[in-house]
């Protein structure tokens, strides 16, 4: 059965960075792609980026060019999210989910269960 | 970017009735379009990609319909569970943009 098991909430000040992890199994990780995909308080769903844990390559949203920073771990099955200098507008739920298909943006067909970033001074 | 536009942002009904969500995108999407139920508190789950396919273990009430800009979601006789927020998300292109939602609620 393919689970996807993310990192516990996190508080962070504005400035800070923020890493979170995505801990897989019941499939093999580097065959499909990983995406992040976040929801603010109350808002609706916004598409951050795309791994392909098999080499590596990464994809992001424009919106986040130079703060956010996705890898992986092979040897744990694990995909991580970092994204930097937080604002208080990057308060949300963060989720990983596996893409259905091997391409750069596809439907996610398992998520995880998101993780609670809250950023505030 | 493609921008996806669902409607209605919310919706009362009954148990056991008809309910049709629609989105719509900015540009054709040929038919990467997919559908997802999101319960409070929980992460979204797949319920149709490519537009028209039901993903599995989902119950055959749900189908959807569309192509090109225009796409809905209907299900057929609304259940207690039902009474949640779908989302559309087109994957035609980066960035996989999501329609705002919509929340069924019980009139």
């Amino acid at each position: 059965q393919v689970h996807l098991v993310q990192s516990g909430a996190e508080v962070k000040k504005p400035g800070d960075s923020v890493k979170v992890s995505c801990k897989t199994s019941g499939y093999r990780f580097t065959m499909f792609y990983m995406h992040w995909v976040r929801q603010a308080p109350g808002q609706g769903l916004e598409w951050m980026g795309v791994l392909n844990p098999g080499g590596g390559a990464t994809v992001y949203a424009q919106k986040f060019q130079g703060r956010v920073t996705m890898t992986r771990d092979t040897s744990t099955s694990t995909a991580y999210m970092e994204l930097s200098s937080l604002t208080s507008d990057d308060t949300a739920v963060y989720f990983c989910a596996r893409g259905k298909e091997v391409a750069t943006i596809a439907p996610f067909d398992y998520w995880g269960q998101g993780t609670l970033v809250t950023v505030s001074s | 970017d493609i921008q996806m536009t669902q409607s209605p942002s919310s919706l009362s009904a009954s148990v056991g009735d008809r309910v049709t969500i629609t989105c719509r995108a900015s540009q054709s999407i040929s038919n990467h379009l997919n559908w997802y139920q999101q319960k409070p508190g929980r992460a979204p789950e797949l319920l149709i990609y490519a537009a028209s396919s039901l993903q599995s273990a989902v119950p055959s009430r749900f189908t959807g319909s569309g192509a090109g800009t225009d796409f809905t979601l209907t299900i057929s006789s609304l259940q207690p569970e039902d009474f949640v927020t779908y989302y559309c998300q087109q994957s035609h292109s980066t960035p996989g943009t999501f329609g705002q939602g919509t929340k069924v609620e019980i009139k």
